[in-house]
């Protein structure tokens, strides 16, 4: 049974229209993360939520925005989404102590802007 | 910032052949993960080493820890088909009390039957 669920699997939006997705987990993970990864590329953290603390990373674009209002659920919002914001977006949770912070990833979310 | 440094980053090679993946940085961390990603799914975890020079085995996987937990090392004995896909390791960091994951680019395996 899928434990980190992500929908939708595959997300078409226009430039500049704002687009959510959404991630949910049945693991009762402290932290909720968000990835971005482009074409055969590392995952690129974009930020991360421990408990309500939401972590930033320095060179997330402020076009990126997220809420976490459970423990269950998170969302990324892309506010007004380039050409360049097509990627897949990875979210992933982890319990977050040291040598428990194995990451438990979804499917994914595959964004195309047109 | 903390970087991992994997290498190669790709390989193809024929089955039944061995190959050794590396991960190197100059930041030590609390423990390291690797993933394996097949195309259009999210990455799974494959094994997670904690303490330096540690030594785990999956199979046909090796995974060794470096003494100093900068460094990781991924085994493949008898490469088969089914391995194919990108080998991504993760280390483990908590900076400034916020823990997260920082990956490497990755290593794309393409074993050929």
């Amino acid at each position: 049974d899928a434990m980190v669920i992500q929908n939708p699997r595959y997300q078409v939006t226009q430039f500049g229209k704002p687009v959510t997705l959404s991630c949910s987990q049945t693991l009762n993970h402290n932290v909720m993360y968000w990835y971005q990864q482009k074409s055969s590329q590392a995952p690129k953290l974009l930020f991360h939520y421990y408990d309500k603390d939401f972590n930033n990373e320095a060179d997330t674009p402020d076009n990126f925005q997220s809420r976490r209002p459970n423990t269950s659920f998170c969302f990324l919002d892309i506010r007004s989404p380039g050409l360049g914001d097509a990627a897949m977006y990875l979210c992933a949770t982890s319990r977050g102590r040291f040598v428990n912070t194995e990451a438990f990833f979804g499917q994914g979310t595959r964004l195309t802007v047109v | 910032t903390q970087l991992l440094e994997q290498s190669p980053q790709f390989l193809s090679i024929q089955e039944g052949e061995n190959l050794t993946v590396y991960c190197n940085s100059s930041s030590v961390f609390s423990s390291l993960q690797w993933y394996r990603q097949e195309p259009g799914e999210g990455p799974v975890l494959l094994v997670t080493v904690v303490t330096g020079g540690e030594v785990k085995k999956l199979k046909r996987l090796t995974f060794q820890f470096g003494d100093a937990r900068k460094d990781s090392s991924l085994h493949i004995t008898a490469a088969q088909p089914g391995d194919t896909g990108l080998y991504l390791c993760a280390g483990a960091s908590n900076q400034g009390g916020s823990e997260k994951l920082v990956f490497g680019k990755g290593m794309k395996l393409t074993v050929n039957p």
